[in-house]
């Protein structure tokens, strides 16, 4: 266990519905990252926040993905209107910062959209 | 794009020691190498990083060659829980928001 947790684990949606995930980092990181991961794959970045800042957002981070990092502790990670191609595992990760700034990974939230 | 390149599967005996290897050719002067592993539907798990020396800590080494093109993750006595897929990544100093990115990783099996 990291100390980073993620909710729920799992979701089963149908498309179109919209989907919620929160993510809560370790308690003093201010760096929190979403990343996500499809079969066979390696973690692909989404966004990143300092605080409450999103600072960066991956072209693969549709108009139909929001997050938000409101008081700069725990994030969601919207997505509206699911799509088949949205099914996937949504990883959450957070760091300190400081010149090696390592990362440490929830344990992700699975989506399947029917 | 990833800048490392990693076999695509590896076994190891159990009880001996894991070497796994990583090419990072283009790594500047700036740029750690991280290890990450990741054990079947769970999130990634820090290992190990370095920038030029060779480092050691509860769960590995790490062994980075003198001109930095390359490097080793050491696990010294694998177990069967040691059996995942392990990422090699470089990512840059003093740019704390640079994200991670992930190849595919060497997939490590275990034999009992």
């Amino acid at each position: 266990d990291t100390g980073v947790s993620q909710d729920p684990r799992h979701k089963i949606t149908k498309r179109g519905q919209n989907v919620t995930f929160r993510c809560d980092p370790i308690s003093e990181h201010n760096r929190l990252y979403w990343y996500r991961q499809t079969l066979g794959q390696g973690p692909e970045f989404l966004t990143y926040f300092q605080n409450e800042a999103q600072l960066e957002k991956s072209r693969l981070l549709s108009d139909r993905f929001s997050a938000e990092r409101p008081k700069g502790s725990f994030s969601t990670l919207e997505i509206q209107r699911t799509e088949q191609g949205d099914s996937a595992m949504y990883l959450c990760a957070s760091s300190l910062g400081g010149n090696s700034d390592t990362q440490y990974f929830g344990p992700g939230t699975r989506l399947t959209v029917l | 794009d990833a800048k490392t390149t990693q076999p695509t599967s590896m076994d190891c005996a159990e009880g001996r020691a894991a070497n796994l290897p990583c090419n990072h050719s283009t790594i500047s002067g700036n740029e750690y190498v991280y290890w990450y592993r990741q054990i079947h539907s769970q999130g990634p798990q820090y290992i190990i990083h370095g920038l030029k020396n060779n480092e050691t800590n509860e769960m590995a080494s790490l062994i980075i060659t003198e001109d930095r093109k390359s490097s080793t993750l050491i696990l010294p006595h694998a177990t069967l829980r040691d059996t995942a897929v392990y990422y090699c990544i470089v990512r840059e100093l003093n740019s704390g928001n640079t994200p991670l990115v992930f190849g595919k990783g060497t997939r490590l099996s275990v034999i009992a």
